[in-house]
């Protein structure tokens, strides 16, 4: 099975910091990584699919890239309505989630 | 627009049985591929279960974790996908999402096993 890594499992910044979430793969998940958004009592929501791809809706200032084993999601200007739980997830060998980085305010 | 609304959820003993439903709208149900998804109190997101299409013999995948114990089923007339839960763990407590491709996701139902 592939294990999926985030860092760090806490992350404070501040209003317009750039934050960088990462997300590391037991193996070879060749790009097929997504990351999803959750707020307190919410579902997941897609945020960018297949590594660097916006979801319709979503903010310019979320971004992804990443190959092979290391994926990062981007914010490059966090704004209060970041805050959340962000997981990265791979379906490139059955399917996986990271255990979430939790977002917060300094 | 995409709806789906889980149901089912709730308190259950240990070994006991409970299903749930997801009622969807807003999409051609008949061809989606749908899985379950679980969130454990400690907020680990883990896949549950898939069911493709028609078209895919109706094709079902589990998590080791509950194979033999779930089954995931679907009643296209119904755009419904079910996931009937027998032999309850108490780690089988989460929320239990369904999604369409991952993109689309409900709102989730509580399941507690515990005595």
């Amino acid at each position: 099975d592939i294990q999926m890594t985030q860092s760090p499992s806490v992350l404070s910044a501040s209003v317009g910091d750039r934050v960088t979430l990462s997300c590391k793969a037991s193996q070879n998940i060749n790009k097929n990584l997504d990351w999803y958004q959750q707020k307190l009592g919410e579902a997941p929501k897609l945020l960018i699919y297949f590594t660097n791809n916006l979801q319709t809706g979503i903010p310019s200032r979320f971004s992804g890239s990443g190959s092979g084993t290391d994926y990062t999601l981007t914010i490059s200007s966090l704004q209060p309505e970041d805050v959340a739980t962000y997981f990265c997830f791979q379906y490139n060998s059955g399917w996986t989630f990271g255990g979430g980085t939790k977002l917060e305010l300094k | 627009e995409v709806q789906l609304v889980e149901t089912g959820g709730g308190l259950v003993q240990p070994g006991k049985s409970l299903k749930l439903t997801c009622a969807t709208s807003g999409f051609t149900f008949s061809n989606a591929w749908m899985h379950w998804v679980r969130q454990s109190p400690e907020k680990q997101l883990e896949w549950v279960a898939q069911i493709k299409a028609k078209s895919n013999n109706y094709a079902t995948y589990y998590a080791e974790s509950v194979k033999g114990r779930f089954t995931i089923s679907r009643d296209d007339s119904k755009s419904s996908v079910y996931l009937q839960m027998n032999s309850l763990k108490e780690e089988d407590t989460a929320i239990y999402y369904c999604t369409r491709g991952f993109a689309y996701w409900g709102q989730g139902t509580l399941v507690t096993v515990s005595s």
